[in-house]
């Protein structure tokens, strides 16, 4: 079936630091991509999408490539900052089809 | 603007207790609304979603249930809360169509004791 399955954290990085958290996916067809971010205590919040392959999304500083070839959509950033601490989920969905598959998330945590 | 709304932000219940989560969605018309549960440290479980007034799909058989009295509200309901029911429980509406995105209310924390 459908999922998503992403690294598990935390991961615990520098401020500065170069981020990547990998999401790879499963799927029959072709679905948009998307990465949701969650702060302490609050809702998901859409961070950036991509909607087909070799699509680029991108936000905040965030980069997410869609890569048909290798089923994945690794989230990165160049250098984090303290307050992009938060768990980041990887997500997909297809057109019409009432249904998110998500990942199992993955915290970040980013040190001064 | 889109706006999502949850109602009550924390909720400490008994167990054997009933139980009334409403979400409501302002800005938009005939959205299709979720119900999702995170447990601690875990990610997102679907419980139930709808299109349209009193059109439920339910993910898990469990003791909880759902219901769309208006195109706006989305209600989550037990009779008898279990321990595990506790959680933090999100609301989420998505336009439909082509622009798909689901965006997520400020949820419910709900501890059953």
């Amino acid at each position: 079936g459908d999922s998503v399955t992403q690294m598990e954290g935390p991961v615990t990085l520098s401020e500065e630091a170069f981020l990547t958290i990998n999401c790879t996916y499963t799927a029959t067809g072709y679905p948009s991509l998307f990465w949701y971010v969650q702060y302490p205590g609050e809702g998901l919040q859409l961070l950036l999408k991509a909607t087909k392959a070799d699509d680029k999304g991108s936000n905040k500083g965030f980069e997410a490539t869609y890569r048909k070839e290798t089923t994945s959509f690794h989230l990165e950033k160049g250098s984090v900052q303290v307050s992009d601490s938060a768990v980041y989920f990887c997500a997909l969905s297809f057109y019409n089809f009432n249904k998110f598959y998500f990942g199992s998330g993955t915290k970040l945590n980013v040190k001064p | 603007s889109q706006t999502i709304h949850q109602w009550p932000a924390t909720l400490v219940q008994p167990v054997g207790s009933p139980l009334s989560l409403e979400c409501t969605v302002e800005g938009t018309s005939n959205p299709n609304l979720y119900w999702y549960r995170q447990a601690a440290g875990r990610g997102l479980q679907l419980l139930f979603y709808s299109v349209g007034i009193g059109q439920i799909s339910s993910e898990v058989p469990q003791n909880l249930s759902a219901s769309r009295p208006q195109d706006r509200q989305f209600i989550l309901s037990s009779k008898k809360l279990l321990l595990s029911d506790s959680g933090f429980y999100l609301c989420a509406w998505e336009r439909g169509g082509r622009d798909y995105e689901q965006y997520f209310g400020p949820g419910t924390r709900l501890t059953v004791t």
